[in-house]
């Protein structure tokens, strides 16, 4: 049963640029949310899919989109990038609310 | 408000028990969680629970919920030199329309051979 799945594993970018992170979801799971990690710092939540539509945005600005595709699969888009957007970005899936959230190793940015 | 807090480290020696703490802010009914995270790697889900809930044991783990100080605790017994990682705290309330995990910054277990 393989778990969320993330890609790619390391990204190196420059100012300005734009990029494009995948997320494949746990078996049988529906939603799919996105988190940024800085460095030592705890995930701060991004949005979630539900449905192939954003059910839920954090306080990131409209340089983060995302999408959902049918088979629930998800990306992140990410427009004219800022050094602070070097971060971690955790993909995790789920069930139905309340149904704990699963993690995959996450996809770590750098912008040059 | 929304706010997770952790302290930031603990030190234990190998075969001792840790306990990792953290207080929560929302006043609704909500979920906890506790997250493994060790370097280079994704969150590791340990544990949860539900607000109405005291305790729950999991094998070497103990969840405590204090609900009227907001304060949940993960014990680890018998803790070994894998156990070493940084350990989140999560929230996420319960209350329909919020789908969004909280977390605190980590707390760094060092475990000492």
């Amino acid at each position: 049963d393989a778990g969320v799945t993330q890609s790619p594993t390391h990204l190196i970018k420059t100012r300005g640029q734009q990029v494009t992170l995948r997320c494949s979801p746990k078996s049988g799971h529906d939603t799919v949310s996105w988190y940024q990690q800085a460095l030592g710092q705890g995930p701060q939540f991004i949005f979630q899919y539900y449905e192939e539509e954003e059910r839920q945005r954090g306080n990131f600005p409209d340089r983060f989109s995302g999408h959902q595709f049918p088979n629930y699969s998800s990306e992140l888009n990410v427009n004219a990038l800022l050094l602070g957007d070097s971060a971690l970005y955790l993909c995790a899936s789920s069930r139905e609310h309340g149904q704990p959230q699963h993690f995959g190793d996450g996809t770590r940015l750098s912008i040059l | 408000g929304e706010d997770v807090e952790q302290s930031l480290f603990l030190s234990v020696r190998e075969g001792d028990s840790s306990v990792i703490n953290c207080t929560y802010t929302d006043s609704s009914s909500t979920y906890l969680y506790w997250y493994k995270q060790e370097p280079g790697a994704g969150l590791q889900l340990l544990t949860y629970i539900f607000s109405n809930m005291d305790m729950k044991q999991d094998q070497r783990l103990t969840v405590l919920l204090n609900k009227k100080d907001k304060h949940l605790s993960l014990r680890i017994a018998d803790t070994q030199t894998g156990d070493s990682a940084i350990y989140f705290c999560a929230e996420n309330p319960a209350d329909s329309g919020t789908y969004k995990y909280i977390f605190g910054t980590g707390t760094r277990l060092k475990v000492l051979a």
